[in-house]
């Protein structure tokens, strides 16, 4: 089945440490996104990117860095730069149309103690 | 940029009553729009979308919004609800030239039996 997935579920960290969180889709999509999802505050945009070896900042993208090497995936790294990375990691891919919408893995929830 | 603005952050409703979701968003062009909803701990599930083909848009699950240019809304409604349907549920708009997805900050929607 197609779709997109997301590893691991569940990450745990030690304060300081980078971390990587892991993207794959197989749809066939040009565009992909990372979003960071924090309690009452909705989605917020790190990165996205719309074709291999391209990404733009989004909007909360201080302490995050990204690569897309491959079409189908795009991970994430969480470096130490980032003040409160504590959160839920939501990766999602889309074709870049107008009126497409975006199609979400099942998130990595990240703990940094 | 485009914004996006969920009124109440939770909404209670009784089982076969009525389910009313608020949305408006800035915009100077008719911009794309979606319903998405939320599990705990999982990624986002389309609802529906708006396309322009129609104003009231029909989902999954019963539920359906209407799109109000004149006052820039996209409410979602569900005749009556279902104990299922308590969930998180997330406006979003996309932008034309390039599919940037802005997210609302959630209403989770509690059914009460």
């Amino acid at each position: 089945d197609g779709g997109i997935t997301q590893s691991p579920k569940y990450l745990f960290r030690k304060e300081g440490q980078n971390v990587t969180l892991s993207c794959e889709q197989n749809l066939n999509h040009d565009a992909m996104y990372w979003y960071r999802q924090d309690p009452g505050q909705g989605l917020r945009l790190i990165y996205y990117s719309q074709i291999v070896n391209d990404f733009q900042k989004g909007d909360i993208a201080e302490g995050y860095s990204v690569s897309r090497e491959k079409k189908e995936s795009f991970p994430l790294t969480v470096t130490s730069a980032q003040k409160n990375p504590t959160a839920f990691y939501l990766c999602a891919s889309s074709f870049p149309t107008e009126n497409t919408e975006a199609f979400f893995g099942q998130g990595t929830r990240l703990t940094v103690v | 940029a485009q914004s996006v603005t969920q009124l109440g952050s939770h909404v209670s409703v009784s089982e076969g009553a009525l389910v009313l979701l608020r949305c408006n968003y800035s915009s100077s062009v008719p911009p794309y729009l979606f319903w998405y909803v939320q599990y705990p701990n999982q990624g986002l599930q389309l609802l529906l979308k708006y396309t322009s083909a129609a104003t009231l848009v029909k989902g999954i699950n019963g539920f359906e919004a209407e799109f109000k240019k004149s006052e820039t809304s996209f409410h979602l409604t569900k005749p009556s609800a279902h104990m299922s349907d308590a969930a998180e549920y997330f406006c979003a708009v996309s932008e034309n030239n390039f599919n940037k997805f802005y997210f609302g900050s959630g209403t989770k929607l509690n059914v009460k039996p």
